[in-house]
């Protein structure tokens, strides 16, 4: 397994606004995911982010709207620019350990007013 | 892009009962994972799966990678209340989609004492 942080665990913000979540986990990986849990849906993933590279974004989402950055092998931050109402969401790091494993983070419960 | 297909959507079970929920997809998954969410938390991975046909435990659960690759089961024996949240299963498909996950829509139990 791994121990995963994220910082904030949740926040409430007003729409128009950027909030930055932060992952931290307990040892180096290469491969770490950022994923979006709507309310009461499954999870999507956002982007990958490699450390060394930009992240990979998946169709519909980008980087402007969700900068991601990768500055070593154990943290990463995905901020949440000009938010509105659709982005509250629960948001969620992972990493990928060997065998295709992969973890989660508590994950950071958003709502934007 | 991939889909899973995850059923039941949701099962009202007795303490005491199995479970058996499945995914199934149209296209081929090289890797299989099976997660648990509690309320208010991150997904915790149960199980995972690797060679079409794999049968693996993990003490009262029990899942089986498809021969064919493109399902998955998960079975849950002598449920207990702990036993209550969302399950999900995701998978990984080959080649370029190297630790990307693709999640099905989840199955929420409720056990019921």
């Amino acid at each position: 397994s791994a121990v995963i942080s994220q910082k904030p665990s949740r926040d409430i913000c007003q729409r128009g606004t950027s909030l930055t979540i932060q992952c931290q986990v307990d040892s180096q990986v290469t491969m770490m995911f950022w994923y979006r849990q709507q309310p009461g849906q499954s999870l999507t993933l956002i982007a990958t982010a490699n450390q060394g590279s930009e992240a990979t974004y998946e169709s519909g989402f980008v980087i402007d709207k969700f900068p991601i950055s990768r500055p070593n092998l154990t943290f990463s931050t995905l901020t949440v620019s000009n938010m509105s109402p659709e982005d509250s969401s629960i948001y969620l790091c992972s990493l990928a350990r060997s065998y295709n494993e992969q973890f989660f983070g508590p994950g950071t419960r958003l709502t934007v007013l | 892009g991939q889909q899973l297909n995850q059923s039941p959507q949701s099962m009202f079970i007795q303490e005491g009962e199995d479970v058996s929920m499945n995914c199934t997809s149209s296209s081929i998954f090289n890797t299989w994972l099976w997660y648990k969410q509690d309320p208010g938390e991150g997904p915790v991975l149960l199980i995972a799966l690797y060679k079409a046909g794999e049968l693996t435990s993990n003490g009262r659960l029990t899942a089986q990678f498809g021969i064919t690759r493109k399902d998955s089961f998960l079975n849950i024996s002598a449920s207990i209340p702990s036993d209550v949240g969302i399950y999900f299963c995701a998978g990984i498909a080959g080649g370029t989609s190297y630790g990307k996950l693709t999640f099905g829509q989840g199955t929420i139990l409720t056990v019921h004492p």
